[in-house]
């Protein structure tokens, strides 16, 4: 049972441009989100978080928009750069659980 | 970011051997996580402590064991490596629950 999906598999987005990540959940009780970006051979690093009392939050390029009502949630990168090409996971937990739950990842590429 | 040392990096082994990965942290984090990662699963939880001698499961323990004797080490141990174990692992670490967690370089094993 999948609890946080990442329908996209992968996408492209030329450079300078907007990329936008999506991402769905399943269960109600999760109320802190996280975006973490992974290049090859590499462990996944810390990109941007949420809490579920936020339905924004920014950070330079970066932001994080939450629809609690869709449970749905999204990372906007903006403008795009090469160094942006990745994997992207979404991840969430409920408050007072160790646990984070990843999504299955997108692989974002940047066209130059 | 939290000193988090894996090891070994890569290592191939026979079927029905027992296998033991290790996760080392210098920063005194509280949490630890080991983590595997295929592809179109993303990353699965397999075990994770919350203390010295405290750990609970995963969402993917079964073949899998797990102990932390001191805060900086967390063991990963395959009790007899089985060719759906190969993988690559990630160990990861937290401050506090509900924080975003570091992750070390990842460890591939290939079982044989």
């Amino acid at each position: 049972d999948q609890q946080v999906k990442q329908n996209s598999p992968s996408l492209s987005v030329q450079e300078g441009r907007i990329s936008i990540l999506n991402c769905d959940y399943t269960n109600s009780m999760f109320d802190y989100f996280l975006w973490y970006k992974k290049y090859p051979a590499e462990g996944p690093t810390f990109l941007i978080s949420i809490s579920s009392i936020k339905d924004k939050n920014e950070d330079g390029r970066f932001t994080v928009f939450l629809n609690k009502s869709a449970k749905h949630l999204s990372l906007h990168i903006v403008p795009s750069q090469p160094g942006d090409s990745a994997v992207y996971f979404c991840a969430a937990s409920v408050h007072g659980n160790e646990k984070l739950t990843f999504g299955t990842g997108t692989r974002l590429t940047i066209i130059p | 970011d939290a000193g988090i040392t894996q090891s070994p990096r890569h290592k191939v082994t026979e079927t029905g051997t027992p296998v033991t990965l290790r996760c080392h942290q210098t920063e005194n984090h509280r949490y630890m996580y080991w983590y595997r990662q295929d592809p179109g699963h993303g990353l699965r939880l397999i075990h994770y402590s919350y203390g010295v001698k405290d750990t609970d499961k995963g969402e993917v323990s079964d073949g899998y064991s797990v102990s932390r004797s001191k805060t900086e080490d967390f063991l990963l141990t395959l009790e007899s490596a089985t060719s759906s174990q190969t993988s690559v692992y990630f160990c990861a670490t937290a401050k506090e629950a509900n924080t975003e967690a570091f992750f070390g370089q990842g460890t591939r094993l290939t079982v044989v």
